[in-house]
């Protein structure tokens, strides 16, 4: 199947602090794709799409100007958190769709998870 | 928008059991409904899907079933073993559209050796 790849798989920072979080499609283009939360023992939270070329769209309750998404090409979107604090720390999964035919098998990266101190 | 409903929350059986996950849907215009496993640490994994006009896929050890008048789905695992053990999500969308698709909140399946 597709490889969707996210970089780095994790990440300690300090509060006050930024990190960006890659997720690129190594072998398909993806003009779309999708940026979740999830905490421990808990379900994918479908954060923002990420749209190519364009501004993405934020879920109801997530802070845009918080978590920062750019989706310059056709095989990568970035999240940034700004200025993180603690509360932000958790486990973030990027994931796209390869269309083939007439439907979309959605593939995911690895995950990032993300320790604020 | 969509919503969906996965019960139960946990399940645990024994090693050769079967496992059954079920799940509901709200949005009749729904017509794909993956399924996708994750193990600890792990990125999830589809295992399987189907497409609102089937009632029932099958792939070896696993099936998922269809209910579309009542809204719901469900993935059986027979003949479980100890690799079985993950959570397991289920999700509903419109095929080709790219920013519905909705998951349950996930079942943390258990199998006992």
């Amino acid at each position: 199947g597709a490889v969707v790849s996210q970089h780095p798989s994790w990440v300690i920072c300090k509060s006050g602090t930024s990190v960006k979080i890659e997720c690129r499609s190594l072998d398909f283009q993806a003009t779309t794709m999708f940026w979740y939360r999830q905490f421990p023992k808990q379900s994918l939270m479908l954060m923002a799409t990420s749209n190519e070329g364009s501004k993405a769209t934020y879920e109801q309750g997530v802070e845009k100007d918080k978590f920062l998404i750019n989706h310059a090409s056709l095989t990568l979107s970035t999240l940034t958190v700004t200025s993180a604090h603690p509360e932000d720390s958790s486990f973030y999964i990027c994931s796209a769709r390869e269309y083939r035919g007439s439907g979309g098998e959605l593939f995911f990266g690895e995950g990032s998870r993300l320790t604020v101190l | 928008g969509e919503n969906v409903e996965q019960h139960p929350s946990t399940l645990s059986v024994q090693e050769g059991d079967s496992a059954v996950i079920k799940c509901t849907y709200s949005d009749s215009a729904s017509n794909y409904f993956p399924w996708y496993k994750q193990e600890l640490g792990k990125r999830p994994q589809l295992i399987i899907d189907i497409r609102s006009n089937v009632g029932e896929k099958k792939d070896q050890r696993i099936a998922v079933t269809l209910n579309k008048t009542a809204k719901h789905f469900s993935l059986h695992i027979t003949e479980t073993q100890p690799e079985d053990s993950a959570v397991y999500f289920c999700a509903a969308s419109r095929l080709l559209a790219d920013n519905d698709m909705r998951f349950g909140a996930g079942t943390r399946l258990t199998v006992k050796p």
